[in-house]
Parts: C-alpha cells; structure tokens; sequence
C-alpha cells in the first residue's frame, strides 16, 4: 500500500525555538494533505489542510501564525511549529489521501507520527 | 452535535473471543465513508476497514468486519477471534464525501481494547 513517511519521529526542544515536521508521500502523489494533533489519551484533532501550490486552511482554533504549513511539492507538506511553548507539547501525524484522479484508492494514509514535547 | 461518537472508551475481551466496538455517526450528507483505525502504543494509525454509504454488503477484511446498519446510523467494527496483539485504541472516523481526495477524516473518542489471556 501506499507509504507516508514524517520526520522527526520524535524531537525534545527548548521553549521558544521553533521545530520543523515533514510529511511525505513516498510513492504516490498527494495534492492534499491533512495535519492533526494528539494530546494524550485524546483523539485526533485536525488543525489544517495543506494543498500544495496554495495556502493551507486551517480549523477553527488553530493559529495559522504558530503552525505554518507550507505544501512545497505533490509528495511533500511541512508543519512548522514557531516559538513552541510546553502547552504544545503533543503528538503531531499527517495524513495522505491518494489522488482519486489517479486512480487512488478511499484510504487515507497516515504517516507513523511525530512526538513533540517542548521543555 | 458530535459527528462520530464512540460510547466505550473501554473494552475488554477474553483471547480468542469476538468483540463488538461501537460506532454511530451523524450527517446530512448522502455520500460519506466510515473507517475504523487501530493505534497501538507506537502511536500509529493502521487501517482497518472502509465501508462507503452506497455499498450494499458490509466490509470484511480478514478477522474485522463492519456491522453497517445505515438507518441506525451505527458502523459497528467486529473483531473475531480476538488476539494478544489486537490491544490497541480503536478509532472511528468519517469522511463526508466519497471521494478520497480533500475530504477530511472526523474522529470518534475512542476505544481502548484490552485483549486478555
């Protein structure tokens, strides 16, 4: 099946630095992209949509000046988190539907995760 | 109103036995799909199994299937033959709309399943 790769896996900064998440798709491409956050034992929240070649749409709530989303290419989406603070602390995954007008299947893809926690 | 709605946040079930985890959903939508994820402590999300509204018999896919009764709204996931390894968070999920690309995923609560010897 189709693979989304993230990196970090995991990273442990300082307040106030900011951090960087890519979300690839490896073999497929993904004109759209979704980002969502997991605070522990919670469910997953989305908080925007990447679409490459244009600006990101975010949900209600989400601070598209803290989380910058930039969809440089078909197979590559970033989360960058900007003077991270411990409140955002949590479990960062994105997620890749195939290109349904390249014959991609329903399935959405998730990547395996990126766990952030800032001190 | 929430739109997924898991009512278990947890179950337990005897190795070997089947287990039902509870799903309803609500939407004014005709088209929409609903899945079911697993997600083990590594965090992970692994598909499970898809049911799309007009589909007519409800999805299997090896030892999970989808108890699919639409006018109940309900998409049911049934685990049978229950393993050690099948321990994780179950999630439910909707996409309104069928087709995959740009429509977001909505998620239930969750189920944490604990399967035991």
């Amino acid at each position: 099946g189709a693979v989304v790769s993230q990196h970090p896996s995991r990273v442990i900064c300082k307040s106030g630095t900011s951090v960087k998440i890519e979300c690839r798709s490896l073999d497929f491409q993904a004109t759209t992209m979704f980002w969502y956050r997991q605070f522990p034992k919670q469910s997953l929240m989305l908080m925007a949509t990447s679409n490459e070649g244009s600006k990101a749409t975010y949900e209600q709530g989400v601070e598209k000046d803290k989380f910058l989303i930039n969809h440089a290419s078909l197979t590559l989406s970033t989360l960058t988190v900007t003077s991270a603070h411990p409140e955002d602390s949590s479990f960062y995954i994105c997620s890749a539907p195939p290109n349904p007008l390249q014959g991609g299947a329903d399935e959405q893809f998730f990547g395996p995760g990126t766990r952030l926690t800032v001190l | 109103a929430q739109k997924i709605t898991q009512t278990q946040p947890g179950m337990f079930v005897q190795e070997k036995e089947a287990v039902t985890l509870d799903c309803t959903y609500d939407t004014s939508d005709p088209s929409y799909g609903l899945f079911w994820y697993k997600q083990p402590s590594s965090g992970e999300m692994i598909f499970l199994i898809y049911q799309g509204s007009y589909d007519q018999q409800n999805a299997t896919e090896g030892r999970y299937s989808l108890n699919f009764q639409k006018a109940r709204k309900s998409a049911n996931l049934v685990i049978s033959a229950s393993q050690l390894g099948d321990s994780a968070m179950y999630f439910c999920a909707m996409r309104e709309g069928l087709t995959g690309g740009g429509n977001k995923l909505t998620f239930g609560t969750g189920t944490q399943l604990k399967v035991e010897l």
